[in-house]
């Protein structure tokens, strides 16, 4: 398997622009995740979801920030309008469940600029 | 509250020399524990975790981490530190389903000839 792929890799955007980045989870994995690095408040994890369905958001900072699964092989986390202080490295990652031998696996992350 | 504290920003050790990372939690339920590691660009690689059972786990590349309940600790250890170790580690807590929910600062490691 290729492991958990991100795209975008690096984005740079204006402010006010909106912007998607995607995920492709290990396929067969049922829960994904998203979460944000930043210098200041360092690894944050925005949104979870198991078997596409959101199970705690509680991290989405704001209502700019929405994520969608729409089935087991993607997902969007979807900034709108974005502003500079989203700037960061936003990693997805998926895990399956298996009873206590479970690790999440992480992409490499999109490099977010907003300039 | 919730939290992982990792009280060392950067730490420098000589290759060859033993490491300790410290991590101190505070977390409600049953802590499921992990240590990551992450290169320079990169995403983050699990070393190892704590779920159940023995406190003193082996991960990959020779770290081991003991979880003591009573300190409410889950200090990583290393024996010998090589220069590729040169890196930033992250302690975290989560849940069973591998969720790493609340991350500390992270520690950077440098390692010295």
């Amino acid at each position: 398997d290729a492991g958990v792929i991100q795209s975008p890799r690096h984005e740079v955007t204006e402010m006010g622009q909106e912007v998607t980045l995607r995920c492709k989870p290990i396929s067969g994995h049922d829960y994904l995740f998203w979460y944000r690095q930043t210098m200041m408040r360092g690894l944050e994890l925005l949104i979870y979801f198991n078997n596409n369905v959101p199970i705690d958001d509680s991290g989405m900072p704001e209502d700019r920030f929405s994520a969608k699964m729409p089935n087991a092989s993607f997902s969007t986390l979807k900034i709108q309008p974005s502003e500079p202080r989203d700037s960061a490295v936003y990693f997805c990652a998926s895990s399956l469940l298996t009873g206590g031998n479970t690790e999440a696996f992480f992409g490499q992350g999109t490099r977010l600029t907003v300039v | 509250a919730q939290s992982v504290t990792q009280p060392d920003i950067h730490i420098t050790v000589s290759e060859g020399a033993s490491l300790e990372l410290r991590c101190n939690y505070s977390y409600g339920a049953t802590p499921y524990l992990f240590w990551y590691v992450q290169s320079p660009g990169q995403g983050l690689q699990l070393l190892l975790k704590y779920f159940s059972g023995d406190t003193l786990v082996q991960g990959i590349k020779g770290f081991e981490a003991e979880f003591k309940r009573s300190q409410s600790s889950f200090n990583l250890r290393k024996p010998s530190v090589h220069w590729s170790d040169a890196a930033e580690y992250f302690c975290a807590v989560g849940n069973q389903a591998g969720t790493a929910l609340i991350f500390g600062k992270g520690t950077t490691l440098s390692v010295s000839s």
